[in-house]
């Protein structure tokens, strides 16, 4: 079975300053996806960042980036330019490629970003 | 396009009591999930369903969790009789896919559920 793993429960950055959030996967597929999910405090999972196994090339939105290391099953999230509304629980996730399949869960890291 | 629709929003209940979410998903998506979420973890599936079949429901405490998705659009998740470890998020979410290729998820803003 997969699985997601965050070790970082809280991690808190000064306000402009680059923060990375960790996260590991266990898996024996090679067709997978890849995700970071923003979840505020009105609770809506909110998509940051998606990959897909398959690609080589990490991907990046605006200031936000990864980096996978496919051998190592690793999927860091590095958000550039923190602002105040980065404030937030941000979630690793996992899926199985094909149309079927549901998301796979960490258990978040709560990252706050000071003025 | 209108997102994902949930409510209530919010709801407390005695332990013991029965209660039921509902879900309107983005028109046309064709798969619908339940997620909890418990304080301080990251959603676990309940269900999912494509169209009105399920796909998989290994993790629904059957004895007390039921859902169903009449017609293929919306969807009522019931639990009956509720229980104190039952106090979580519940999520819900739609996606897109047509025939091997899939197109990402829409989450509701969830109903957080409280039994006392």
């Amino acid at each position: 079975a997969q699985t997601v793993t965050q070790s970082q429960p809280e991690m808190s950055v000064q306000e402009a300053e680059t923060v990375t959030l960790s996260c590991t996967y266990d898996t024996s597929e090679n067709n997978y996806y890849l995700f970071w999910y923003k979840q505020p405090p009105s609770r809506q999972m909110i998509l940051v960042i998606r990959q897909e196994a398959y690609k080589q090339q990490n991907a990046t939105e605006n200031r936000f980036s990864v980096n996978f290391q496919k051998a190592a099953k690793s999927f860091s999230l590095k958000i550039s330019d923190s602002q105040l509304g980065d404030t937030a629980m941000y979630f690793c996730a996992f899926r199985h490629g094909g149309s079927q399949g549901n998301l796979i869960f960490g258990k978040g890291t709560k990252l706050s970003v000071k003025p | 396009e209108a997102g994902v629709a949930q409510s209530p929003r919010y709801k407390i209940i005695e332990k013991r009591q029965s209660v039921a979410f509902w879900c309107n998903p983005i028109s046309g998506h064709a798969t619908l999930y339940w997620y909890q979420q418990i304080l301080g973890q990251g959603p676990k599936l309940l269900i999912q369903f494509q169209n009105n079949g399920v796909v998989d429901d290994s993790q629904l405490p059957k004895d007390r969790f039921s859902a169903e998705r009449l017609k293929g659009v919306d969807s009522t998740l019931k639990i009956q009789p509720a229980k104190l470890e039952d106090s979580a998020v519940y999520l819900c979410a739609s996606s897109l896919a047509t025939g091997v290729l899939w197109y990402g998820y829409t989450f509701g803003s969830g109903t957080r559920l409280t039994v006392v």
